[in-house]
C-alpha cells in the first residue's frame, strides 16, 4: 500500500522568499507523483506530476519538484512566492500496476504568504 | 478548455435523507474517481469508475452507491445520511488504459443538518 507524508502541516514565509514543501512517499512498485493545490472553499487544481522521465519537473504559477527515487521524496519549491499563493497544497500518489489509479494523498501543508 | 462538472454546488440535506451528487467529465474522459474531503481533512478515495464497470473501492459506507452511465458520467447516492457525511465531494475524471492525468471538479458542498 502507498502512503504520502507531508513533513510540514503549516508554513508560514514572508513575499518573495523562496519556500519548499516536503514531501515524502513509500510504495513498494512504481508510482507517479502529483502535487494539487486547493485555495479556500474551492477544488483541486492540478499543479505538476512526475509520470517518468527528467526527475524535475515545472508545473504553473512558477512551481517545480524534483522525484528523488533513493530518497523516495518529491518536494516542491518555488524561488520567489506571491500573496496569492496562500493556499493548501496536497502531495498525492498513484501507482501504475495492477490497474488502480486511484490517488492516495497526504495531510497536506498549508502556505500562508506573509506581506 | 472543458473541465470536470459537478452538480449541485452546495447541498444542504438533514439527517437519514439521501442525497444525489452528479459528476460529468471532461469530453472523452472514460473513467471517473469520486473522493471525501472532510473539514481540515485530505481528501479519500471512495470509488471509481472505468467504462462504466466499477475499478475500484475506497473507503466508501455501504450507504452509498455509484455509477458510471452510458454518457460516462457518474451518480452518488448516498442515503441514511449522517453527520458525519457532512464534506466536500470531489469527482476526477481521466482517460484510462494508464493514462494517469487528473482533473478535479469543483466539488460538491454537502452540509448534513
Amino acid at each position: 500500500a502507498q502512503s504520502v507524508t507531508q513533513l510540514d502541516s503549516q508554513v508560514p514565509v514572508f513575499e518573495e522568499a523562496p519556500v519548499e514543501l516536503r514531501c515524502n512517499y513509500s510504495s513498494s512498485v512504481s508510482v507517479y507523483l502529483f502535487w494539487y493545490v486547493q485555495y479556500p472553499n474551492q477544488g483541486l487544481q492540478l499543479l505538476l506530476k512526475y509520470l517518468s522521465g527528467s526527475t524535475l519537473v515545472k508545473g504553473i504559477n512558477g512551481f517545480e519538484a524534483e522525484f528523488n527515487k533513493s530518497q523516495t521524496s518529491f518536494h516542491l519549491r518555488k524561488p520567489s512566492v506571491h500573496i496569492s499563493d496562500t493556499a493548501e497544497y496536497f502531495c498525492a500518489v498513484s501507482d501504475h500496476q495492477g490497474g488502480s489509479e486511484k490517488l492516495v494523498f497526504g495531510k497536506g501543508t498549508k502556505l500562508t504568504v506573509n506581506p | 478548455a472543458a473541465g470536470v462538472i459537478q452538480s449541485p454546488r452546495h447541498l444542504i440535506k438533514e439527517k437519514r435523507e439521501t442525497a444525489t451528487l452528479k459528476c460529468y467529465p471532461i469530453p472523452r474522459h472514460d473513467t471517473v474517481y469520486w473522493y471525501q474531503q472532510g473539514p481540515g481533512q485530505d481528501p479519500q478515495f471512495l470509488i471509481s469508475f472505468y467504462e462504466k464497470m466499477q475499478s475500484d473501492k475506497g473507503s466508501i459506507p455501504d450507504r452509498f452507491s455509484a455509477q458510471q452511465f452510458s454518457d460516462y458520467h457518474s451518480e452518488l447516492n448516498m442515503s441514511s445520511l449522517e453527520l458525519g457525511d457532512s464534506a466536500l465531494y470531489f469527482c476526477a475524471s481521466s482517460l484510462g488504459g494508464g493514462r494517469p492525468g487528473r482533473y478535479f471538479g469543483p466539488g460538491t458542498r454537502l452540509t448534513v443538518l
